[in-house]
């Protein structure tokens, strides 16, 4: 069964320090990927997504992840964390997606992010 | 990108009653899907509601408990049927958005925020 782990709960960083955020898919299949973000008080916001070619993915908001497919990982890194990016990222890996007819997404657990003056 | 709200954002309801949620799209969407946020906890999917066909639950999931309405391409209600303290989460109704390049975007509502005593 597909599934998703994020091994760090809660994460705390320094602002202007670089961040990574770790998430561990397992899927039988080409997985789709996923970066949400859950700022409090607001809805979800697709930082990227992953399907096929380039393994680094940019983003929004200057998010980017790497996809490994020999670590079954897909992590979330930026260069410099922004105090406004204190929030709660999910990582999601899209099951039963049919090409140009989409499916549903499961979720990792979550991390939540603190930064630090 | 696809707008969608919720109503109500926010209600607290006795054990024993029902709620239902309302999920209303900017836009006509085929695939919608509704989650439940436990507090603190990651999303889980409770059902994806296609137009013009019965919902599909996720395991754990009843539609006895969770009825939902998919009566046309930008609308849908999720019902909490038999409300226990055990109910009290954050709904979110979701959609994907064809338009969009494959995978799709998942694009979440602001979620309804139920408390039950």
């Amino acid at each position: 069964a597909q599934s998703v782990t994020q091994p760090d709960i809660h994460i705390t960083v320094s602002e202007g320090a670089s961040l990574e955020l770790r998430c561990n898919y397992s899927y039988g299949a080409t997985p789709y990927l996923f970066w949400y973000v859950q700022s409090p008080g607001q809805g979800l916001q697709l930082l990227l997504k992953y399907f096929s070619g380039d393994t680094l993915v940019q983003g929004i908001k200057g998010f980017e992840a790497e996809f490994k497919r020999s670590q079954s990982s897909f992590n979330l890194r930026k260069p410099s964390v922004h105090w406004s990016d204190a929030a709660e990222y999910f990582c999601a890996v899209g099951a039963h997606m049919i090409y140009n007819q989409g499916g549903k997404l499961i979720f990792g657990q979550g991390t939540e992010l603190s930064v630090k003056p | 990108s696809a707008v969608i709200s919720q109503k109500p954002s926010r209600d607290i309801c006795q054990r024993g009653t029902s709620l239902t949620i309302q999920c209303q799209v900017d836009s006509q969407v085929t695939m919608m899907f509704w989650y439940r946020q436990q507090p603190g906890q990651s999303l889980t999917l409770i059902a994806t509601a296609n137009q013009g066909s019965e919902a599909t639950y996720e395991s754990g999931f009843v539609i006895d408990k969770f009825p939902i309405s998919r009566p046309n391409l930008t609308f849908s209600t999720l019902t909490v049927s038999n409300l226990s303290p055990e109910d009290s989460s954050i709904y979110l109704c979701s959609v994907e958005d064809a338009r969009d390049r494959f995978p799709y975007e998942q694009y979440f509502g602001p979620g309804t925020r139920l408390t039950v005593t």
